[in-house]
């Protein structure tokens, strides 16, 4: 079946530190992949996403590469902000969508 | 443009009360579903509806019903709330059917608790 697996959270992290949010997915196809953000007390924003295997998405200093042979779509950002503290989900789509757990971010100052 | 829309945002039922959640949306989706978020568990899908008059069951689906009489409403009824039932309701909208799926529009969610 499908599924997403991301790392345990949660994750502090300086200001200005490196950012990896590893995600690994089974799927029985070829899903488009996805990672959201969720600041407290508000509902999923999509952050990026990619359609198919070698794409790259990328936002607001974010990226993930689409990565078919290790089935995975890490999240890596090089320089973290305060303002991206936030809880991380990657999701697969599809016919339905697939999200992981979560990963909690907090960025001190 | 008001997207995903979900009333109440929070809501505190005692055991064996019924209520209904709401969730329109104004972007002509096909494609609805209903989630719970409860820690440690990230998201997990209730009940979700391709198009109006047709709804499938998701990963937890008992103690939920759901119905789809037009496109933009979809509202999530909780027959005999529970305690295992308090949790962050979630309502999502995509555009597409079955592989053909976009990204999904989320609500601001509803807070319910169960006494």
């Amino acid at each position: 079946g499908n599924s997403v697996t991301q790392m345990e959270g949660p994750v502090t992290l300086s200001e200005e530190a490196f950012l990896t949010i590893n995600c690994t997915y089974t799927a029985t196809g070829y899903p488009s992949l996805f990672w959201y953000v969720q600041y407290p007390g508000e509902g999923l924003q999509l952050l990026l996403k990619a359609t198919k295997a070698d794409d790259k998405g990328s936002n607001k200093g974010f990226e993930a590469t689409y990565r078919k042979e290790t089935t995975s779509f890490h999240l890596e950002k090089g320089s973290v902000q305060v303002s991206d503290s936030a809880v991380y989900f990657c999701a697969l789509i599809e016919t339905q969508f697939y999200f992981g757990t979560g990963t909690s971010l907090t960025v001190i100052p | 443009n008001a997207g995903v829309t979900q009333t109440p945002k929070f809501q505190v039922l005692k055991t064996g009360q019924s209520m209904t959640l709401q969730c329109a949306q104004d972007m002509n989706h096909e494609y609805m579903s209903w989630y719970r978020q409860d820690p440690g568990m990230g998201l997990r899908l209730i009940h979700y509806s391709v198009g109006a008059g047709i709804t499938d069951q998701g990963e937890v689906p008992n103690g939920y019903n759901v119905s789809r009489s037009t496109t933009e409403d979809f509202p999530l009824r909780l027959l005999s709330a529970a305690p295992s039932q308090t949790s962050v309701y979630f309502c999502a909208s995509s555009w597409g059917t079955g592989g053909a799926l976009t990204e999904a529009f989320f609500g601001q969610g509803t807070r319910l608790t169960v006494v």
